[in-house]
């Protein structure tokens, strides 16, 4: 397809396992974005992407959270020793081009990451 | 302080109504972007409509537009004659030029259409 593409839609896992979660952006999109939705909130920012470069990762709650984007297109965020307050939607957006604010992110439809 | 601000928890409108979502951002920023998404209960987030503070003119797409106010703050979303699949989940964000480039997002209204 066309969109943002994340996967998987779901996943549950005990307290204490690792998880990772897969964002595919839209093709030619540099910038990709990794955002945290608690339920009835916001979305919250976690961390940003320029191709490959990290540019921005104050939004992660811990050191337990780790993302990449190694060759610039697809990006993993690792949740290592899930706790339960890790329970959300994981929202994933691109957009194209770095500069100014006119270009909207686009969104995937998000993982629901159940920790029990 | 909160940057978005949403004071409708939840709406109800009548179908063919025309209903405003209430939006009031802060930022000392004197560029910025304001943005305006829906996500119905299957979860994906959908871009509704953009609004540049430098734009003069009010932003319209299709039955959505942005009734900015730049010296209230404010950025009202209008939805001219609802219907039944408008039901759903309304969220406002700003982007500002300077800082992180990421969207800042209010809590959310929950617009409901009845038939």
């Amino acid at each position: 397809g066309a969109g943002v593409s994340q996967s998987p839609r779901y996943k549950v896992a005990k307290r204490g396992q690792d998880v990772a979660l897969r964002c595919d952006p839209i093709s030619g999109h540099v910038s990709l974005f990794w955002y945290q939705q608690a339920l009835g909130q916001g979305p919250e920012f976690l961390t940003y992407f320029q191709n490959e470069a990290q540019l921005d990762k104050s939004g992660l709650p811990s050191d337990r959270f780790f993302a990449e984007r190694p060759e610039g297109s697809v990006s993993t965020l690792k949740i290592q020793r899930t706790q339960q307050e890790d329970s959300a939607v994981y929202l994933c957006a691109s957009s194209l081009g770095t500069v100014g604010n006119l270009r909207p992110q686009h969104f995937g439809d998000g993982t629901r990451l159940s920790i029990l | 302080a909160q940057k978005i601000t949403q004071t409708q928890p939840g709406m109800f409108v009548q179908e063919k109504e025309a209903v405003t979502l209430d939006c009031t951002y802060d930022t000392s920023d004197p560029s910025y972007g304001l943005f305006w998404y829906k996500q119905p209960s299957s979860g994906e987030m959908i871009f509704l409509i953009y609004q540049g503070s430098y734009d003069q003119q009010n932003a319209t797409e299709g039955r959505y537009s942005l009734n900015f106010q730049k010296a209230r703050k404010s950025a009202n979303l209008v939805i001219s004659a609802s219907q039944l699949g408008d039901s759903a989940m309304y969220f406002c964000a700003m982007r500002e030029d300077t800082g992180r480039r990421a969207l800042t997002f209010g809590s959310g209204t929950r617009l409901q259409v009845q038939p």
